[in-house]
């Protein structure tokens, strides 16, 4: 069964705190994506990266930065978290020939 | 622009009524467009894709170049349908954009 995990269902962090969150997936995807999910907005793609070390910025990559030193993981880095962060984060992952994604379970997130 | 629109934030059908879950979209070429499915408590997941052409869970959606439109149906909503479906559009060899969501609740 193909699985990408996220290292935490949820995360309450302080306003300036550095944040990271972490995912890894074990289909050897070359592609993976971090979206952020708000009610009536939908997914929105913050960035994504389709080879290891390599990454684009996605829609809204404004205060987040991301890291991919091995195909498995990919980072989702919040230098300085504000509360306009507090979200629900989604990781995915896909193969090259595919246009499928799949889907981690989600990290909760409240900045206070 | 790329674009992809679903009008309605929540539809509320009662158990055995049709359903139809609206999906417009904006895109120059080619589309090729999904939908996705999230239950309560469960991670989002791939439910059905244009170009395979599949039933799955008593779903279809059929992809109307004219209209632009990818609506999602089923002829006999049942409780278990009730989730967050998700319409998106490949805009590259490897990125989608997702609609706002339309959130399905069906009555017993």
């Amino acid at each position: 069964d193909v699985k990408v995990t996220q290292s935490s269902r949820y995360l309450v962090k302080r306003t300036g705190e550095k944040v990271f969150l972490e995912c890894v997936q074990d289909m050897d995807h070359e592609n993976m994506f971090w979206y952020r999910q708000d009610p009536g907005l939908g997914l929105r793609l913050i960035y994504f990266s389709y080879d290891v070390k390599m990454k684009e910025k996605g829609d809204i990559p404004e205060g987040y930065s991301v890291s991919r030193e091995k195909k498995e993981r990919f980072s989702l880095i919040l230098e300085s978290a504000s509360t306009n962060q507090t979200s629900m984060y989604l990781c995915a992952s896909s193969s090259e020939l595919q246009g499928e994604q799949f889907f981690g379970p989600g990290t909760r997130l409240t900045v206070l | 622009a790329q674009r992809v629109t679903q009008p309605e934030k929540l539809l509320s059908v009662f158990k055995g009524a049709p359903v139809e879950l609206k999906c417009n979209y904006s895109y120059s070429g080619s589309p090729e467009l999904f939908w996705y499915v999230q239950y309560s408590r469960q991670r989002l997941q791939l439910l059905l894709r244009h170009i395979s052409r599949e039933s799955i869970k008593g779903f279809t959606a059929d992809l109307n170049k004219g209209e632009t439109s990818f609506h999602l149906k089923k002829p006999f909503a049942q409780e278990e349908d009730s989730a967050m479906y998700y319409c998106a559009l490949r805009r590259s060899s490897y990125k989608l954009i997702f609609g706002s969501g339309t959130r399905l609740l069906v009555r017993p």
